[in-house]
This record gives C-alpha cells, structure tokens and sequence, in this order.
C-alpha cells in the first residue's frame, strides 16, 4: 500500500532563513509519480511540482528546490530565504502511474516564516 | 478560463440531515475527487470517479454517497449527517494526459451540529 510521512507537523523560521519539508514514501510500484501541493491560509490547495520515478534530477525553481532519492524514498522540498509569504501548509503526495491520480497525501507540514 | 467550483463555500447542519455537496469542473477532466481534510489528517480520499456512471470508494466512505452523470459533475452526499463528519470537503479533478496533476476546489467548510 502507498504511503506518505511528512514527520515535520509544524516548522517556524525566521524571515530569511533556509528551510527544508521533508517527505518519504512508501510504494510497491516502480512507476510512480510525486508531488507537493501547498495550501496558504486563504485555504486553497495549489499546486507546486510533480516528479516520476525515474527522474531523479533535482529541480530548482527560484527559491524553490526540490531532492528526490530513491535510494531513501524521500522527495525533500527546501525554500531558500523564506519570506512571509511561504507560510503555508505544504503538502506531499504520490500516485501510482496505473490509478490515474489518485493520490495519497501525507498528513501536511504548517510552515511559519515570521518576520 | 478552466476552473472547478464548488458550492456552497460553507454549510451548518443538523444530525441525521441529508446534505449534497457540490463540485463542478469546467477543464472536461475525466477523473473527480472528493477529499475530507481535518487537522492532524491530511487529506483523505472520500471517494472517486473515473468518467460517467463510474465512481470508487476510497479510504472513508462510510456515510458518504457519490453519483456521476455528466463529465463536470460531481456531488457528494451525506446520507444522515453525523458531527464527526464536520469537516473541510475539497473536489479535485485532474486528466490522464497531465500525469495525475489535481486541481483543487476552494473547499466546503461544513458543520455538522
């Protein structure tokens, strides 16, 4: 069965400052798909990356970064210089290839940035 | 441009009343989903659909209905509402062709009292 674990519940950091959500999965399936979605306190769900298990470049995306390993099942997410306006929830989530997004979503990481 | 709505944005209750939420995609999507979220749970899967006439359960059905009749249409029912079904409700859509990228509603803020 799938699985997702964002152990990090809730992040503070101060304006500025390097952060990093971390995620792991759990899957049997050799095609897969990954994702982070965030959710900012106006509530809506957006959404930011998607990986496929077979590429595991990094991405870099302006102060947005993202590490995917197989070898440790983690798709880690790091803003660089937060800024207020990164408050958000972030959220993690996977689907297998053949289920045609049907996604199983961690439990979401609450990230402060406080000025 | 293509969105998916959902209404009303909030809903009060009372137990044992029957409540539809709706959820409505213009992107012509293939694939619906309903979504509860409440704090400490993450998002969990409701219940989904894969085109017309076809609908799944997912991992907390129980009490929750679904039809699909049309490609932009999604309702979801609470049959008898119960208070442990307060919750915020969101409706996703995505299409095969962009590799399981969902888009979300803004949500259903629904209180059952």
């Amino acid at each position: 069965a799938q699985k997702v674990t964002q152990a990090q519940t809730e992040i503070s950091v101060v304006e500025k400052e390097d952060v990093t959500l971390d995620c792991v999965y759990e899957t049997r399936d050799t095609t897969y798909y990954l994702f982070w979605y965030k959710q900012p306190p106006s509530g809506e769900l957006v959404f930011l990356i998607r990986r496929n298990s077979f590429d595991e470049q990094n991405e870099i995306s302006g102060r947005y970064s993202w590490n995917f390993q197989k070898s440790t099942s983690s798709f880690n997410f790091t803003i660089t210089a937060s800024q207020v306006v990164d408050s958000a929830v972030y959220f993690c989530a996977l689907s297998e290839n053949t289920n045609a997004g049907k996604s199983t979503f961690g439990d979401g990481t609450t990230l402060t940035v406080k000025p | 441009d293509a969105e998916i709505t959902q209404s009303p944005r909030h809903k009060i209750t009372e137990t044992g009343r029957q409540v539809t939420l709706a959820c409505h995609q213009t992107w012509n999507h293939n694939n619906m989903f309903w979504y509860r979220q409440d704090l400490g749970h993450g998002l969990r899967l409701i219940h989904y659909s894969y085109g017309v006439q076809d609908t799944n359960k997912g991992e907390v059905s129980d009490g929750y209905s679904v039809s699909r009749s049309n490609t932009e249409d999604l309702p979801l029912t609470l049959e008898s509402a119960a208070s442990s079904q307060t919750s915020v409700y969101f409706c996703a859509s995505s299409d095969d062709s962009l590799k399981n990228i969902q888009y979300f509603g803004a949500g259903t803020r629904l209180s059952v009292l």
